[in-house]
């Protein structure tokens, strides 16, 4: 069946660049997502990439997918303290069923 | 209106007591989705609505009954529920079966 791993936490310096890295089994995946989460809130969809794309840039965020690791991977430039949250990505082949990975924990220290 | 809201926000109940979540989207989606989110674990998907029709049960419990009313609302109505129920449910909406999902902020339940 489908399965999406992810590292569980993260930790970078105010400024930096966070980079968190998904990998993916289902090679008929259609969409990726990243979503993220505050505590005691729902999921925010920060950005998604379709599967024939390579990347996505979209303000702070890029958005790299490389098909054929099955590997997705999202950078956060100029990381604020505010970005410190749960980071979720997730796939979708057939419409309506999306398989999240464990989430990435990010915690940026000022 | 491009948010999916969710009421109650919190919800404290017995086991032998019968109540409702609801959710509500005017984004004009089509689908609608019921997750189940315990502490520090991804959304688990229990049920999708495609249409106003129930297309995806994930061998929920009957204790966990869904209902869409309209295009614009789902609800999860909850009876006789266990203590390990306890969670943050989560509505999503997508324009379809397929693309992105929107979620409401959830709704934290506690069975006691």
């Amino acid at each position: 069946g489908e399965d999406v791993e992810q590292s569980l936490f993260l930790s970078v310096r105010e400024g930096d660049s966070s980079v968190i890295n998904c990998t993916y089994t289902d090679s008929s995946s259609t969409y990726l997502y990243w979503y993220k989460q505050e505590p005691g809130a729902g999921l925010q969809l920060l950005t998604y990439i379709f599967s024939n794309m390579d990347m996505k840039q979209d303000q702070r965020l890029t958005v790299l997918l490389n098909k054929k690791d099955k590997h997705l991977s999202l950078r956060i430039a100029d990381t604020q303290t505010g970005d410190s949250a749960i980071y979720f990505c997730a796939e979708s082949m057939d419409a309506g069923k999306s398989t999240f990975g464990d989430g990435t924990t990010l915690t940026v220290k000022p | 209106d491009t948010e999916v809201t969710q009421t109650p926000k919190h919800l404290v109940m017995g086991m032998t007591n019968k109540k409702s979540l609801k959710c509500e989207q005017h984004m004009g989606h089509r689908a609608m989705y019921w997750y189940k989110q315990k502490a520090k674990k991804p959304p688990e998907l229990m049920f999708v609505y495609s249409y106003e029709k129930l297309s995806i049960n994930e061998s929920v419990p009957s204790r966990f009954s869904p209902e869409c009313p309209n295009s614009s609302l789902l609800n999860l109505h909850l009876h006789a529920l266990q203590p390990e129920d306890s969670a943050l449910y989560l509505c999503a909406s997508s324009q379809a079966r397929a693309g992105e999902q929107f979620f409401g902020p959830g709704t934290r339940l506690t069975v006691l």
